[in-house]
């Protein structure tokens, strides 16, 4: 089946506590993207990759990297979390191209404390 | 700068009844177009997409779109609601040859009985 996983699910940390949430895709798709949704903003682009070891910054970068050595996984690694990236977090992929469907994981709900 | 607005953040419709959902876009050029829905506790679907051509786009589980573009609207439709449409919709825009997806702030559907 295809399908873009995120691992956690649900996340509960402290502020400062390094962590990372996986993100993978099995359609062989060469865009990857991570969004954060929070109430009354939408979804915002925290991050995107084009390919392999190409990644480039979105609307929201700051307390984030991410990295793409493979072409299906693309974490997104907070190295010290703080309480306003608690959100939900949302990994997406497609082909390349801006007028492709982007194929939406199922969220991880992070809250820092 | 690139933007899309949805100005609706809550709507509320009685089952079988029509519905539209109003989408502005802000871009130098037309952009590809989007509308997504989110089902409580779920990731993202698209439901239909517009590039170029017929104005007027159907999409899945019985939505269309119409394109205006004098109004740089993309307004969603559905001529009679069911109780399985309450969900929030998202307006999403993204510029030829730009690879960031931008979305709205989203419009959250109930349907009453």
């Amino acid at each position: 089946e295809a399908q873009v996983t995120q691992n956690p699910r649900y996340l509960i940390t402290v502020t400062g506590k390094k962590l990372t949430v996986t993100c993978s895709q099995n359609m062989n798709h060469e865009y990857m993207s991570w969004y954060r949704q929070d109430p009354g903003l939408g979804l915002r682009q925290i991050y995107y990759s084009m390919n392999v070891e190409v990644t480039d910054k979105g609307d929201v970068p700051e307390g984030y990297k991410v990295s793409r050595k493979e072409k299906r996984n693309f974490p997104l690694i907070l190295e010290s979390p703080s309480p306003n990236q608690t959100s939900l977090y949302f990994c997406a992929s497609s082909w390349g191209g801006p007028g492709n469907e982007q194929f939406f994981g199922p969220g991880t709900r992070l809250t820092v404390l | 700068a690139q933007s899309v607005t949805q100005p609706d953040i809550h709507i509320t419709v009685s089952e079988g009844a029509s519905l539209e959902l109003r989408c502005n876009y802000s871009y130098g050029a037309t952009p590809y177009l989007f509308w997504y829905v989110q089902s409580p506790g779920q990731g993202l679907q698209l439901l239909l997409k517009y590039f170029s051509g017929d104005t007027l786009v159907q999409g899945i589980k019985g939505f269309e779109a119409e394109f205006k573009r004098s109004q740089s609207s993309f307004n969603l439709r559905k001529p009679s609601v069911h109780w399985s449409d309450a969900a929030e919709y998202f307006c999403a825009a993204r510029g030829f040859g730009n690879e960031k997806l931008t979305f709205g702030t989203g419009t959250r559907l109930t349907i009453i009985p």
